[in-house]
């Protein structure tokens, strides 16, 4: 079955205490790209990737990191989790046409809470 | 849990009015989004409305939410080629649960 799996899918962390949100899909895309959702906001991309080893900053990067070294992983680092990343992540991947990305496939979610 | 669901495909021709048609099922969804996905870019909110609201218009976008029958829909008036995307629905509970749908591909034709 096709599926990108995140863990955890609830975490609740103290300011501070690095964490690391994990990522995989099976479905040998090459487009990764991590989101957070925040109420009313709507979602925001964090970082997103292209390929393997190929990362790019999106539209809410600071306070994040990513790594790309095999295809089917792209896990989020949080060096030192803030309040103000009390957010739902989204992983997303898809693969790519001429044209771009094709139509994205959404991880579960996972909820983060930073006290 | 949430299960949102949409059409996957959908064509019209340039100038006709486009409408995507979303269902879910907690009625507890407190936000409910169109998302519009185009080729080589991420995500774009397009609009959001709250559960409290049967209609809600943005220039050539209109939403309306049908509560009691759980039906989300998004009204393209005047379509244009540039709308050619993928439009996701999405159904959010004070952010506890946020489902996505799967996503309708809309084609618009010359």
């Amino acid at each position: 079955e096709a599926q990108v799996t995140q863990n955890p899918r609830y975490l609740i962390t103290v300011t501070g205490k690095k964490l690391t949100v994990t990522c995989s899909q099976n479905m040998n895309h090459e487009y990764m790209s991590w989101y957070r959702q925040d109420p009313g906001l709507g979602l925001r991309q964090i970082y997103y990737s292209m390929n393997v080893e190929v990362t790019d900053k999106g539209d809410v990067p600071e306070g994040y990191k990513v790594s790309r070294k095999e295809k089917r992983n792209f896990p989020l680092i949080l060096e030192s989790p803030s309040p103000n990343q009390t957010s739902l992540y989204f992983c997303a991947s898809s693969s790519l046409t001429g044209a771009g990305t094709d139509t994205q496939y959404f991880g579960p979610g996972t909820r983060l809470t930073v006290l | 849990g949430e299960d949102v669901e949409q059409s996957l495909f959908l064509s019209v021709r340039e100038g006709d009015s486009s409408v995507i048609n979303c269902t879910y099922t907690d009625s507890s969804s407190t936000y409910l989004y169109w998302y519009k996905q185009e080729p080589g870019a991420g995500l774009q909110l397009l609009t959001y409305i709250f559960s409290n609201m049967d209609m809600k218009q943005d220039q050539r976008l209109t939403v309306l939410l049908n509560k009691k029958d759980k039906h989300l829909s998004l009204r393209i008036a005047d379509t244009q080629t540039g709308d050619s995307a993928i439009y996701f629905c999405a159904a959010d509970n004070y952010g506890q649960n946020f489902v996505f749908g799967p996503g309708t591909r809309l084609s618009v034709l010359p």
